[in-house]
């Protein structure tokens, strides 16, 4: 089968960095991606790492270790904003993503 | 470009009864998933397709039905709905293999089973 952990919930205070870690299980592992979702809202897509080491997307940034199974996002200069739900979500063999449970990220000004 | 698209964004109906959500995308995309999200749950897999004609089983796919008979519509039937089934759902699209974890959601549908 197939998991994801990461942890439930997170809080910091703007301009303040925070990181988001992910540790999966899977078999036929086809990239680690990340997620926002804000209240009521729809998950958008953030970023993707396909190789180990570090994307940067602006204020974010996501890291991959294919031998640890381990990844993390990276959020800096933390803004209101950003207060949301992160999900890692790792691709499999055949097509589907599979989820993990959600970090809920509350910034304080 | 209306995207993907999901509808009725709201429904409350009745254990036994059966419901249909619809969604409907305008990329031409060739995979479409169904997702539901519970508090505690995040995401989870219900069905999903990778073409016309083509479904398979996700993680929770009991006691619901699909079908894929167009490109663009991928509706999710739950035969008889079950206070479980209380949920949101979500339909999402991908292109194809060569942007596998990129996938587009719809605004979702609130379902409730009363």
């Amino acid at each position: 089968g197939q998991s994801l952990e990461q942890p439930s919930e997170v809080t910091a205070v703007e301009g303040a960095i925070v990181q988001i870690n992910c540790t999966y299980q899977t078999s036929g592992f086809y990239g680690l991606s990340w997620y926002q979702q804000h209240d009521g809202g729809a998950p958008t897509f953030l970023s993707y790492n396909a190789l180990d080491g570090l994307e940067e997307t602006g204020r974010f940034s996501s890291f991959l270790s294919r031998s640890d199974s381990y990844g993390y996002l990276l959020l800096q200069e933390l803004q209101m904003k950003d207060s949301a739900s992160y999900f890692c979500a790792v691709g499999q063999a055949g097509t589907a993503l599979i989820f993990g449970k959600g970090t809920t990220l509350s910034v304080s000004s | 470009d209306a995207g993907i698209t999901q509808s009725p964004r709201y429904k409350i109906t009745e254990t036994g009864r059966q419901v249909t959500l619809m969604c409907h995308q305008t990329w031409s995309h060739s995979y479409m998933f169904w997702y539901r999200q519970d508090l505690g749950h995040g995401l989870r897999l219900i069905y999903y397709s990778a073409a016309a004609d083509i479904t398979d089983k996700g993680e929770v796919p009991d006691g619901y039905v699909v079908s894929r008979s167009k490109t663009e519509n991928f509706p999710l039937t739950l035969e008889s709905a079950t206070r479980s089934q209380t949920s949101v759902y979500f339909c999402a699209s991908r292109m194809g293999a060569e942007k596998r974890n990129t996938i587009y959601f719809g605004e979702g549908s609130w379902l409730t089973v009363v």
